[in-house]
């Protein structure tokens, strides 16, 4: 059974502060794909990355980053100098492949205020 | 590339009636798609995954006869709530896989379910 964790519920940050959101997960697969994904009141989901479990290189897009680390089970995502408009909720989410279900985690509430 | 319409964005219907819930792929076919319900502040579950021209998979603890998926073509998927009730009422939000949505999965905007 696969499983994914945020332990972090709500984020409160000053814009310009940096965070970090924590995902945790656990699976049997040898090769499944990790994802983030950010949700505004509007509702929609907006595709932030996809990892798969054999590319463990951090990446970085923009004032995004993520952290992979196959050791601890974690994909961490760190937003640099925060912005009000990064505020939403963000998904962790684990798949064995494109035609395998997703499963969430239970989203990371992020507020930013000025 | 890679669009998934999903309508309607809004429904409100009344208590036991029926609604149905279309998602699209427009630029690509869709040989898998999943349905998920989503309740305020919580995350989005999984409730069935229908491939073209079979029937749905549902999730443990998911009403088939209630929530019944048809996916006939390799572009539209539907979900029609029959009987609908007050506790049915949430966001529901498909997602299309098919080998051109390059990162996996490509989801619908949602579609917000008031039951009165």
């Amino acid at each position: 059974a696969q499983k994914v964790t945020q332990a972090q519920t709500e984020i409160s940050v000053v814009e310009k502060e940096d965070v970090t959101l924590d995902c945790v997960y656990e699976t049997r697969d040898t090769t499944y794909y990790l994802f983030w994904y950010k949700q505004p009141p509007s509702g929609e989901l907006v595709f932030l990355i996809r990892r798969n479990s054999f590319d463990e290189q951090n990446e970085i897009s923009g004032r995004y980053s993520w952290n992979f680390q196959k050791s601890t089970s974690s994909f961490n995502f760190t937003i640099t100098a925060s912005q009000v408009v990064d505020s939403a909720v963000y998904f962790c989410a684990l798949s064995a492949g494109t035609a395998s279900k997703l499963t969430f985690g239970t989203g990371t509430r992020l507020q930013v205020t000025l | 590339g890679a669009v998934v319409s999903q309508h309607p964005s809004r429904v409100i219907c009344k208590s036991g009636t029926s609604v149905k819930i279309e998602c699209r792929s427009l630029d690509f076919q869709a040989t898998t798609m999943f349905w998920y319900r989503q309740f305020p502040k919580q995350s989005l579950m999984l409730m069935a995954t229908s491939n073209e021209g079979s029937k749905a998979t549902y999730e443990q603890g998911v009403e088939k006869d209630k929530f019944l998926i048809n996916h006939a073509s390799l572009t539209l998927s539907t979900l029609t709530v029959t009987s609908a009730h007050p506790e049915d009422s949430s966001f529901y939000i498909c997602s299309a896989s098919g080998q051109v949505t390059t990162y996996g999965y490509t989801f619908g905007s949602g579609t917000r379910l008031t039951v009165v």
